[in-house]
């Protein structure tokens, strides 16, 4: 089975700092990835996402993710925090063969200060 | 593109009831995916819907069902709620014409259990 460990429930960045969220997979074969962002009292929405190729994405906001396999690792990054980066990330694998089933993260919340 | 409607928004059980919630997919999509949101065990995939079908099962026990209609809306009902199913649910739209997709998430339906 696939379990997804986000370490970190709650983050604080400053303003214009480094954000950076880590997520580690547990998977017999590398699934696809995923990073979404949940705001208060709504849904999720896509960050970004790794398939194949390319192991650095770039997804909406500024965010990008590196997939490293021999770490099982596909930890979110953004240069410089904004306020409104303030919400919950999760980070969420899907196997090949079983399309649209997710496996979530416990999610990190995190806190912008000015 | 209208979005992923959900309703109702809020809701307010007691226990033994039973409730069911609804989800409309953005148009022409075919797949539909139910998530639960609690605090305790963060988001669980419950049952996926394609033309009609169920697709994709996760581990809820037979209290939590799914259908899917010709025009891709689907319902949840959960019978006999406990306590423990307060929760938000969450739904996600895509094609589900095959391979991976963006799964759209609706804002969800909170259900508190009393």
């Amino acid at each position: 089975a696939q379990s997804v460990t986000q370490l970190g429930s709650h983050v604080s960045v400053s303003e214009g700092a480094l954000v950076l969220l880590r997520c580690n997979y547990s998977s017999s074969v590398p699934p696809y990835l995923f990073w979404y962002v949940q705001y208060p009292n709504q849904g999720l929405q896509l960050l970004l996402k790794y398939t194949t190729g390319a192991t650095l994405v770039k997804g909406i906001n500024g965010f990008e993710a590196e997939f490293k396999k021999s770490e099982t690792s596909f930890h979110l990054t953004k240069p410089s925090a904004h306020m409104s980066d303030a919400a919950e990330y999760f980070c969420a694998v899907s196997p090949k063969a079983a399309g649209n089933k997710l496996t979530f993260g416990g999610g990190t919340r995190v806190l912008v200060k000015p | 593109k209208a979005g992923v409607t959900q309703t109702p928004r809020y809701l307010i059980k007691t226990r033994g009831q039973q409730v069911t919630l609804s989800c409309s997919p953005i148009s022409g999509h075919r797949s539909v995916s139910w998530y639960q949101q609690t605090p305790g065990q963060g988001l669980q995939f419950l049952f996926e819907y394609f033309s009609e079908t169920q697709r994709n099962k996760g581990n809820f026990p037979g209290r939590f069902s799914g259908r899917q209609f010709s025009n891709s809306r689907s319902e949840m009902n959960v019978s006999t709620l406990e306590l423990g199913d307060s929760a938000l649910y969450l739904c996600a739209s895509n094609s589900g014409t095959g391979g991976l997709e963006t799964q759209y998430f609706g804002p969800g339906t909170r259900l508190l259990v009393l």
